[in-house]
């Protein structure tokens, strides 16, 4: 069974960083592209970043661009998502999700809640 | 940056009746459309992929057409765990993109 359970989410003010980790098992982690997918309360789904299987393309949504910083370890099985200058629209419940296809979205963990606030 | 939309927002059937979910476009997306099932309080599950492929455990009662820049899920009988939101997703184009949702409720 396929397992990505993510973590490091909280309550934190603006301006301040934050790291989310998701840790994935039942897959083989290198064959995936992985992704974080956030969803604001009440709201629907946006995707927020993403990095192939070896970390060779990244991709961002243009509002966390210069913000947030993908990142993967194989080794680990492991994905990050490393958050500065948060600010209080970047509140919400964060997804890794990984896809065999690079951009599909196959696999979804249950979240992290990140709530920006002061 | 391709703009996928949603339609209708909401969608009011009565169970065991047809429902059909709209998604269109702003660009060919050629066949890189997927579908996404939220039930409250859960993540969402991967529904269709590749615009008519179902992923593992749909239920053969969903269906999915289209092509370009239309696209249709068809649900042919609702059941009463069909009553959640479901989303398109295009995966050809970076910025990835979701559609804004529609809730199927019950009539």
């Amino acid at each position: 069974e396929v397992q990505l359970v993510e973590s490091g989410g909280g309550l934190v003010q603006p301006g301040r960083s934050l790291r989310l980790s998701c840790a994935a098992s039942g897959l083989t982690f290198d064959d995936y592209g992985m992704h974080w997918v956030r969803q604001a309360p009440g709201k629907g789904l946006e995707w927020v970043s993403g990095i192939s299987w070896n970390s060779g393309v990244i991709g961002y949504v243009d509002s966390v661009k210069g913000r947030f910083t993908i990142s993967r370890d194989n080794a680990k099985n492991s994905l990050y998502l490393q958050m500065d200058s948060l600010r209080s629209e970047d509140t919400a419940l964060y997804y890794c999700v990984g896809g065999m296809v690079f951009g599909r979205f196959d696999h979804w963990g249950q979240g992290s809640l990140v709530i920006v606030s002061s | 940056e391709i703009v996928l939309t949603q339609s209708p927002a909401t969608l009011a059937v009565s169970p065991g009746e047809r429902a059909t979910l709209s998604c269109r476009a702003s660009q060919s997306v050629g066949g890189n459309l997927a579908w996404y099932q939220q039930k409250p309080g859960q993540a969402p599950r991967l529904l269709m992929y590749g615009v008519s492929t179902r992923a593992t455990d749909t239920p053969a009662r969903f269906s999915g057409s289209g092509s370009g820049t239309e696209f249709t899920l068809i649900i042919s009988s609702l059941q009463s765990e069909d009553f959640v939101v479901y989303y398109c997703q295009q995966y050809k184009h970076w910025p990835l993109a979701f559609g804004g949702g529609t809730k199927v409720e019950i009539k």
